[in-house]
């Protein structure tokens, strides 16, 4: 019983498609995230939502539009894809941002061509 | 701009001896860090924190040590074991923020 789970695990689309990435969470966590791992492996936050309400919303071009229609569902949705976008991205979750740590997904490798 | 730092991207080290995992920071306002573990395809999972009210925490194999003063911390594994072959994240956090992720160390456990 996956505790983060994201879907598709893997997508190849070619630049300029538009793309979703669903997540859900099963763990009764308030906070979710979206975290990008780009080739240099680092890992950096691009969103966060508690209870529904966006309240982290980092450097991210508004090709990227997260949704989250209920507090356990947080779906990221990418508009015009470009190379640069390829990447994997994480979605996590918490208890509210003051305690605790990060559970992952499994992670979405995304490949524009 | 990097706050936190894994300036070793891999490391090896025999089945039976200690790995140390190092990770320095810049923020004096993180107050809460922890270590990740990842293999390959899956996601990162949660292996050890510390609280900055801490120097020292372990869990069975697995001691984080933190140095505020030096704005350092390390993760010590004894005996490393061959499944413990994974990328390390270290993280950090201001109270009430997001964290922030080093960029991993890969660690190779020769059996």
């Amino acid at each position: 019983d996956t505790a983060v789970s994201q879907t598709p695990k893997y997508l190849v689309t070619q630049m300029g498609n538009d793309k979703s990435i669903k997540c859900e969470q099963n763990l009764g966590h308030d906070t979710m995230y979206w975290y990008k791992q780009d080739s240099k492996k680092f890992l950096k936050i691009m969103f966060s939502y508690n209870n529904k309400e966006l309240i982290i919303n980092e450097t991210v071009p508004n090709r990227f539009s997260p949704k989250s229609p209920d507090k356990a569902h947080l779906n990221l949705h990418i508009n015009s894809l470009e190379l640069g976008d390829s990447a994997v991205y994480f979605c996590a979750s918490s208890l509210p941002l003051a305690g605790g740590e990060l559970f992952f997904g499994e992670g979405s490798r995304l490949t524009v061509l | 701009d990097q706050q936190v730092k894994q300036n070793s991207p891999s490391l090896s080290v025999q089945e039976g001896r200690i790995s140390i995992l190092n990770c320095d920071y810049t923020n004096s306002m993180f107050d809460y860090f922890l270590w990740y573990k990842k293999y390959p395809a899956e996601g990162p999972t949660f292996l050890i924190s510390i609280s900055s009210i801490k120097d020292k925490n372990e869990d069975g194999r697995f001691t984080v040590f933190l140095n505020k003063s030096a704005k350092h911390l390390s993760l010590h594994i004894v005996p490393s074991q061959p499944g413990d072959s994974a990328v390390y994240f270290c993280a950090a956090r201001p109270t009430g923020n997001q964290f922030y992720f080093g960029t991993g160390t890969s660690l190779t456990v020769i059996p």
